[in-house]
């Protein structure tokens, strides 16, 4: 089975820094994506950003990248110059053979 | 361009009685699924579907039941509704298994008391 874990439950930091949210998974899968997902208080979620497996290249969107290691089933996420829009519930995700399997989240409040 | 639509956005629920959740994408996707997310333990998959006449279980199956005669809809029934499925759910869809991101709908709030 394929499994994501998320270990920080909750951070916090001020607008403007870099914040760097964790995830690590476990699949025998050669061929899978990643993805981080977004979700404010309005409920929508929203994907932040992909990755594909066999791309050694670390996936960029704006502000946001993606540390990607794949020896370590490692998917962290790194937020430049935070704002206060950034508040939200960030979900890792691994999509393989089993659908699509999330993380319990992690809940990153940025302060003015 | 209505995506991922689910009705309704709000209900509660008797323990005991039954409701159909449901999923609409107009994208022409192959792939749907059914969440719920609890407080604090992030979204569980409850059924999948690969395309329509086909579905199969997620982590959390026990409750529920789909169907997926068209490719457009994926209904989700709740039988016999109980506390323990009080929820947020949500029907999410993607064009194929891997290389697209799954559109997601609004979530439906459901209370069972």
């Amino acid at each position: 089975a394929q499994t994501v874990t998320q270990s920080q439950p909750e951070m916090s930091v001020q607008e403007a820094e870099t914040v760097t949210l964790s995830c690590t998974y476990d699949t025998s899968e050669s061929n899978y994506y990643l993805f981080w997902y977004k979700q404010p208080p309005s409920r929508q979620m929203i994907l932040v950003i992909r990755q594909e497996a066999y791309k050694q290249q670390n996936a960029t969107e704006n502000r946001f990248s993606v540390n990607f290691q794949k020896a370590a089933k490692s998917f962290s996420l790194k937020i430049s110059d935070s704002q206060l829009g950034d508040t939200a519930m960030y979900f890792c995700a691994f999509i393989g053979g089993n659908g699509l399997t999330f993380g319990k989240g992690t809940h990153l409040i940025i302060q003015p | 361009n209505a995506g991922v639509t689910q009705t309704p956005k709000f209900r509660i629920l008797k323990i005991g009685q039954s409701m159909t959740l449901q999923c609409a994408q107009d994208m022409n996707h192959n792939y749907m699924y059914w969440y719920r997310q609890d407080p604090g333990m992030g979204l569980k998959l409850i059924y999948y579907s690969v395309g329509a006449g086909i579905t199969d279980k997620g982590e959390v199956p026990n409750g529920y039941n789909v169907s997926r005669s068209t490719t457009e809809d994926f209904p989700l029934r709740l039988e016999l509704a109980a506390p323990s499925q009080t929820s947020v759910y949500f029907c999410a869809s993607s064009y194929s298994r891997l290389n697209t991101e799954a559109f997601f709908g609004q979530g439906t709030r459901l209370t069972v008391v």
